[in-house]
């Protein structure tokens, strides 16, 4: 099946930084997802971005489906950013729903 | 959107034992989805339910051990059976359905703890 991984798995920033992060996959996809998970374990679709680049406030995506990755960019961060950011991709015909989840980048923003 | 309520929300259970877990959306879907999230680890899918037929496994899940009901296209069940305590972890409903945003988007229920003993 296909392969998601995210780097880096682990990033620790001071409020008001920015970062990227990045998600490899191995196989051409249908969709690519960034969901942010918090620390109560509530997961929040943050962009449905097969290809292109999408901005929503601080936050913005690119896919290069062609290169098979895609980017997070977090701008002025605060410490609500903090939580696990994962990608998640459907692959395939018959997939139609079915996620496969990278590892996750575990974000920590001190104040 | 799509919200997704879930209960429990968390607990605790004795080896041996079966836990059913409910999953109920605000609006009818086709396919529901069901994750499971190991401590520390990413999310894996189970199976996936669709109302009037039997719901299909990933590979390394089987029936036996969570059976899973769709009973109409709001709602639907997941069983864990037999319960050890490898499987302790987070077990999240979800499903795919049209955003605020104008596209679809993957909704995700608040999950159901569960820690075996």
């Amino acid at each position: 099946g296909i392969q998601v991984e995210q780097s880096p798995p682990d990033l620790i920033l001071q409020e008001g930084a920015n970062s990227t992060l990045r998600c490899n996959f191995s196989d051409s996809v249908n969709n690519l997802q960034w969901f942010h998970q918090n620390p109560w374990g509530q997961l929040i679709n943050l962009f449905y971005i097969p290809s292109g680049t999408k901005q929503n406030g601080r936050l913005s995506a690119t896919t290069v489906a062609t290169e098979r990755y895609s980017l997070l960019y977090i701008s002025s961060s605060q410490t609500t950013d903090s939580g696990v950011y994962f990608c998640a991709v459907e692959s395939g015909g018959t997939s139609y729903g079915k996620l496969t989840f990278g590892q996750g980048t575990i974000l920590t923003v001190h104040p | 959107s799509a919200v997704i309520s879930q209960k429990p929300s968390r607990d605790i259970c004795q080896r041996g034992t079966s836990l059913t877990i409910q999953c109920q959306v605000d609006s009818q879907v086709t396919m529901m989805f069901w994750y499971r999230q190991q401590p520390g680890q990413s999310l894996t899918l189970i199976a996936t339910a669709n109302q009037g037929s039997e719901a299909t496994y990933e590979s390394g899940f089987v029936i036996d051990k969570f059976p899973i009901s769709r009973p109409n296209l709001t709602f639907s069940t997941l069983t864990v059976s037999n319960m050890s305590p490898e499987d302790s972890s987070i077990y999240l409903c979800s499903v795919e359905s049209l955003g605020d945003r104008g596209y679809n988007e993957q909704f995700f229920g608040p999950g159901t703890r569960l820690t075996v003993l």
